[in-house]
């Protein structure tokens, strides 16, 4: 079965400084999607990066990156110039190719301090 | 473009109460999704489904039932709620002929079952 982990339950930053949330996995799927949720207070869950398994470069948006290592399945994300609109609980998300079954992690809770 | 609506987006119930919560799309996704988010646990798959007509069980199907007798509503039910089944839940839906690939999640429902 595939597993997600977020081995960082709780985390803070100052603003606009960087962090970088860990996330592994724990796939024999070749071909798969790794996504980065932010639920901010108001609960919704928003899409924040996206990284296909077969894309060797890592993806990026605007202040948020990725380090994707296929090999170590380990999938963290990077915020640059953190801001206080930053802090959310987020979520690492994994799913295989034609498969209905996206796994999360357990979630990191950011806090960015002023 | 609403998206993904859910209702209610809160609600108490009784021990051994029923209700559903409705979910809607008008993206005219095939998937559409139920998960529940409990503290510490990430988001888990209770059921889900790939078009009309059809449902499937996910991780933690017990305790729920649902129908998805037009393309833009998935109906989750409890028949009888219990204490265990408080938690936020979620509604989301997809579709794989989009090359952005990725899961739209509707608000939540907040549910406690006393």
């Amino acid at each position: 079965a595939q597993t997600v982990t977020q081995s960082q339950p709780e985390m803070s930053v100052q603003e606009a400084e960087t962090v970088t949330l860990s996330c592994t996995y724990d796939t024999s799927e070749n071909n798969y999607y790794l996504f980065w949720y932010k639920q901010p207070p108001s609960r919704q869950m928003i899409l924040v990066i996206r990284q296909e398994a077969y894309k060797q470069q890592n993806a990026t948006e605007n202040r948020f990156s990725v380090n994707f290592q296929k090999a170590a399945k380990s999938f963290s994300l990077k915020i640059s110039d953190s801001q206080l609109g930053d802090t959310a609980m987020y979520f690492c998300a994994f799913i295989p190719y034609n498969n209905n079954d996206m796994r999360f992690g357990a979630g990191t809770r950011l806090t960015v301090k002023p | 473009n609403a998206g993904v609506t859910q209702t209610p987006k809160f609600r108490v119930l009784k021990t051994g109460q029923s209700m559903t919560l409705l979910c809607a799309q008008d993206m005219n996704h095939e998937y559409m999704y139920w998960y529940r988010q409990d503290p510490g646990m990430g988001l888990r798959l209770i059921h889900y489904s790939v078009g009309e007509g059809t449902t499937a069980k996910g991780e933690v199907p017990d305790g729920y039932n649902v129908s998805r007798l037009k393309k833009q509503n998935f109906l989750l039910g409890l028949e009888s709620a219990a204490p265990s089944q408080t938690s936020v839940y979620f509604c989301a839906s997809s579709t794989w002929t989009n090359p952005n690939y990725g899961y739209t999640f509707g608000s939540g429902t907040r549910l406690t079952v006393v």
